[in-house]
């Protein structure tokens, strides 16, 4: 069984549209997060959700929306896509964010806007 | 603000030469230092917390080191399987953020 599953792996889209992410662990773990990597590498932290809860938005456009209908899921909704929205978008779980330690992420989904 | 730096960015090796990763950090306390591998393609994959001066962590050939300021990650004889982009991670003491900030990683290539 994958522990933190992401769908789709590939979504190409246009500019302007709306498209969603979404997120699935079987951790039983009570902090999920989403994190946008760049073409360089670069891992930057998005939202994180705590039972539930926002605990985090790094100064993220309002554009993208998390969802967390239960402490299993988080989906990413983006809305009016923009070209520098292209990037792979990973998911990842751990334990209680005050115990955060080890990171269990998922696979990442390439979104390429055009 | 919290920074933290991984060099080199690029890193080619022969078969079995040893050499070890960088990553410096400056935070506001530490509450720990994590070391992920990156394949191609996939997520990051956890390899060690390291979480005061002096400790350390082995795991097959490689192993990690925390000073502080700084975290090496020491890799002995690689092989053509260790290739991937190592990932250095750290959570700072205070702030009130639990969450890790992420260097930009170094890319290690190893040739058979």
């Amino acid at each position: 069984d994958t522990a933190v599953s992401q769908t789709p792996k590939y979504l190409v889209t246009q500019m302007g549209n709306d498209k969603s992410i979404k997120c699935e662990q079987n951790l039983g773990h009570d902090t999920m997060y989403w994190y946008k990597q760049d073409s360089k590498k670069f891992l930057k932290i998005m939202f994180s959700y705590n039972n539930k809860e926002l605990i985090i938005n790094e100064t993220v456009p309002n554009r993208f929306s998390p969802k967390s209908p239960d402490k299993a899921h988080l989906n990413l909704h983006i809305n009016s896509l923009e070209l520098g929205d292209s990037a792979v978008y990973f998911c990842a779980s751990s334990e209680l964010a005050e115990n955060t330690g080890e990171l269990f992420f998922g696979e990442g989904s390439r979104l390429t806007v055009l | 603000e919290d920074q933290v730096t991984q060099s080199p960015e690029a890193l080619r090796l022969q078969e079995g030469e040893s050499s070890s990763l960088n990553c410096s950090y400056t935070v506001s306390g530490l509450r720990g230092l994590f070391w992920y591998r990156q394949d191609p393609g996939k997520g990051p994959e956890f390899l060690f917390t390291l979480y005061s001066a002096g400790e350390e962590k082995e795991k097959e050939r490689l192993k990690a080191t925390l000073t502080k300021k700084e975290s090496f990650l020491h890799i002995t004889a690689p092989k053509p399987e260790d290739s991937a982009t190592y990932l250095c991670a750290v959570r700072p003491a205070s702030g009130g953020s639990y969450i890790p900030t992420f260097g930009r990683g170094t890319s290690l290539i190893v040739h058979p």
